[in-house]
């Protein structure tokens, strides 16, 4: 089993609904990092969270540390939203262990 | 304020061979990690540099090199190459270890025939 699970693997909406991308890790974090991933490799990243939300423009991510549990939710979904999501675990001082994760197509 | 670059983009070399790839941090980043992301897979973590000094390896063989540099730049050299080393190879920085968001590079794809 992974330390950092991802679900769902593959993810397909239609413009304008409301996702959400699920993250379990089962060791012990200092910080969860989501990273947007597009074709080509480049890697951005998104929030890094410790408790707690955050919130930058249509994007939501949260995290229950008791239940090593985090979410990312993208409101009113858009087509340039498609990408592959990564979440990330920073167990020891920025080493971070990445789920598989989730691929994301938004259609028009 | 200039971005994480990697470079090259792209090199192919082959099996045996040994390769060099260099990551320039951002400005006012003293610490470098790379990270090898095989195809479909998610990115894994090789080893990190803080201040010139390897600060952690993850499960990569020896031949997995690196070196940061006083102007906290960083190479990663791999030796004796095998066909299994094909990935796209990320660097990121961050402004110091630990609870600090990564910049990331656009990655060097290497491919091992």
């Amino acid at each position: 089993k992974n330390e950092v699970e991802q679900s769902p693997q593959n993810l397909t909406a239609q413009e304008g609904e409301f996702i959400t991308i699920n993250c379990s890790y089962s060791v012990g974090i200092s910080a969860l990092h989501w990273l947007q991933q597009h074709p080509g490799g480049g890697i951005v990243s998104l929030f890094m969270l410790s408790s707690g939300k955050k919130k930058h423009g249509r994007l939501i991510a949260t995290i229950n540390i008791q239940e090593k549990h985090s979410s990312l939710h993208i409101t009113a979904s858009h087509p340039r939203d498609s990408a592959v999501y990564i979440c990330a675990a920073d167990t020891s001082y920025g080493k971070l262990t990445f789920g598989q994760g989730t691929i994301l197509t938004v259609h028009p | 304020e200039t971005g994480v670059t990697q470079s090259p983009t792209h090199l192919i070399k082959t099996r045996g061979q040994q390769v060099t790839l260099r990551c320039s941090s951002q400005s006012g980043h003293n610490t470098v990690s790379w990270y090898q992301q095989a195809l479909g897979q998610g990115p894994q973590f090789i080893f990190q540099y803080y201040r010139e000094e390897e600060n952690g390896r993850g499960n990569f063989p020896p031949r997995f090199s690196g070196l940061q540099f006083p102007n906290y730049s960083s190479e990663l050299n791999v030796n004796a190459l095998e066909l299994d080393d094909s990935a796209l190879y990320l660097c990121a920085s961050s402004l110091d270890r630990g609870n600090q968001p990564q910049h990331f590079g656009d990655g060097t794809r290497l491919s091992i025939l």
